[in-house]
């Protein structure tokens, strides 16, 4: 399956700074990606779909202006969390899907961004 | 908007015992998939079941697939210690088989 690369791993800021987060796909030309939101001990729960060279696909409830997603290449989408608050501290994982042909229906996963605001 | 409920939620066991976890849905899936995460890493996929009915076996763990694509179980024969983790099932959906995953079980196998 695809290789997927996210960055940073751990990161750390104050309340009302920015954060930016990257999901490379290392070995396969993604046109979409999935970002999703973990809580301790809960499920994924999906953002957004990340799609390259157009807007992202927010679900339900997730605001898109504190959530910006960019998607400017076919390996890279970034995921930004502006004014980042306390309640915005959270295990963020992107997703790469390449597709019923690579016989696992090709979903790989990051290994996800552990977000601390303080 | 499609939802995945598993149950239990939560499920301490012994070494040795076996156990069951459920995913059901309202909702027909093209596939569904299940996944284990360990703490602070990205969930990996067990196994991905297609056909309505299908039952899967890899190693000691034990997939089905509803007859309707509604629903699908996990069974673990013999757990042991390092089956612990969070198990996750999920199903495609939408133009862009966006992934929808279920509430989650917590398992805990204790030596």
């Amino acid at each position: 399956g695809a290789v997927v690369s996210q960055h940073p791993s751990r990161v750390i800021c104050k309340s009302g700074t920015s954060v930016k987060i990257e999901c490379r796909s290392l070995d396969f030309q993604a046109t979409t990606m999935f970002w999703y939101r973990q809580f301790p001990k809960q499920s994924l729960m999906l953002m957004a779909t990340s799609n390259e060279g157009s807007k992202a696909t927010y679900e339900q409830g997730v605001e898109k202006d504190k959530f910006l997603i960019n998607h400017a290449s076919l390996t890279l989408s970034t995921l930004t969390v502006t004014s980042a608050h306390p309640e915005d501290s959270s295990f963020y994982i992107c997703s790469v899907n390449q597709g019923p042909g690579q016989g696992s229906y090709g979903y790989t996963f990051g290994s996800g961004t552990r977000l601390t605001v303080v | 908007t499609q939802l995945l409920e598993q149950s239990p939620q939560f499920l301490s066991i012994q070494e040795g015992e076996n156990l069951t976890v459920y995913c059901n849905s309202s909702s027909v899936f093209s596939s569904l998939q299940w996944y284990r995460q360990e703490p602070g890493e990205g969930p990996v996929l067990l196994v991905t079941v297609v056909t309505g009915g299908e039952v899967k076996k890899l190693k000691r763990l034990t997939f089905q697939f509803g007859d309707a694509r509604k629903d699908s179980s996990l069974h673990i024969t013999a757990a042991q210690p390092g089956d612990t983790g969070l198990y996750l099932c999920a199903g495609a959906a939408g133009a862009t088989n966006k992934l929808i995953f279920g509430t989650g079980t917590l398992l805990a196998v204790q030596p």
